[in-house]
């Protein structure tokens, strides 16, 4: 079955401290995995994907096949980075259509 | 480009009544999706729509719910006799194509209210 895991649906950190958001996956195909963001009520926008292998906003994300994980980490938090964070994954073979699985969040609270 | 437009933003609906959600795709995106988020869960893929077609319908409820993209105007997502457990934002996506590798962009959400 296709799903995706995020464990945690409250991760609260101060300022300046490690973040780590959990996320793992099962897939019977090649999957392209991502992490969307959603702050406060606004749209939900494309964070990173792991074909890119691009930081954005100081987060990185690794795909780990042998444990079907692609958690997000950022080394020092900020207050704006509070938001909810979605990880979601899609089909990579050929044909493939871009519906989306995704899993149920995490609240990324940062304290000051 | 405004991005993905979705409107009502909020609609507050009474039970049995018609729900009706709409949603504009970025320009030159023929390619659109639509997600549900009940409370307390995550996006639940409904159904993908290129312009006058169903590509995939295999999340939309059996009775009651349908979507249209019609060649000229936005894409519809009607929902019939609308019941309490209806009540959950509605988000609208679209693509450029359609096959995987594509990045989707996503509206602002339609939250509906059944009362």
């Amino acid at each position: 079955a296709q799903r995706v895991t995020q464990p945690e649906k409250l991760l609260s950190v101060f300022k300046g401290a490690p973040v780590e958001l959990k996320c793992n996956y099962s897939y019977s195909g090649s999957p392209e995995l991502f992490w969307y963001v959603q702050y406060s009520r606004q749209r939900l926008q494309l964070l990173l994907r792991h074909i890119s292998r691009e930081s954005i906003k100081g987060f990185t994300a690794d795909l780990n096949k042998g444990e079907t994980s692609f958690h997000l980490k950022k080394p020092f938090a900020q207050e704006e980075d509070s938001a909810m964070y979605y990880c979601a994954l899609s089909g990579l073979s050929g044909g493939a259509t871009n519906k989306l699985i995704f899993g149920t969040g995490t609240l990324l609270a940062v304290q000051p | 480009n405004a991005g993905v437009m979705q409107n009502p933003r909020h609609l507050v609906r009474r039970r049995g009544q018609e729900a009706r959600l709409r949603c504009s795709p970025m320009k030159g995106h023929s390619h659109v999706y639509w997600y549900r988020q009940l409370p307390e869960e995550g996006l639940k893929f409904m159904v993908y729509l290129q312009k006058e077609n169903i590509i995939d319908e295999s999340g939309m409820p059996k009775e009651r719910f349908s979507a249209e993209f019609p060649k000229e105007g936005p894409s519809i997502l009607r929902i019939q006799q609308v019941v309490r457990g209806d009540s959950a934002a509605y988000f609208c996506a679209s693509s450029l194509q359609g096959h995987s590798g594509n990045t989707i962009y996503f509206g602002e959400g339609s939250w509906l209210t059944v009362v």
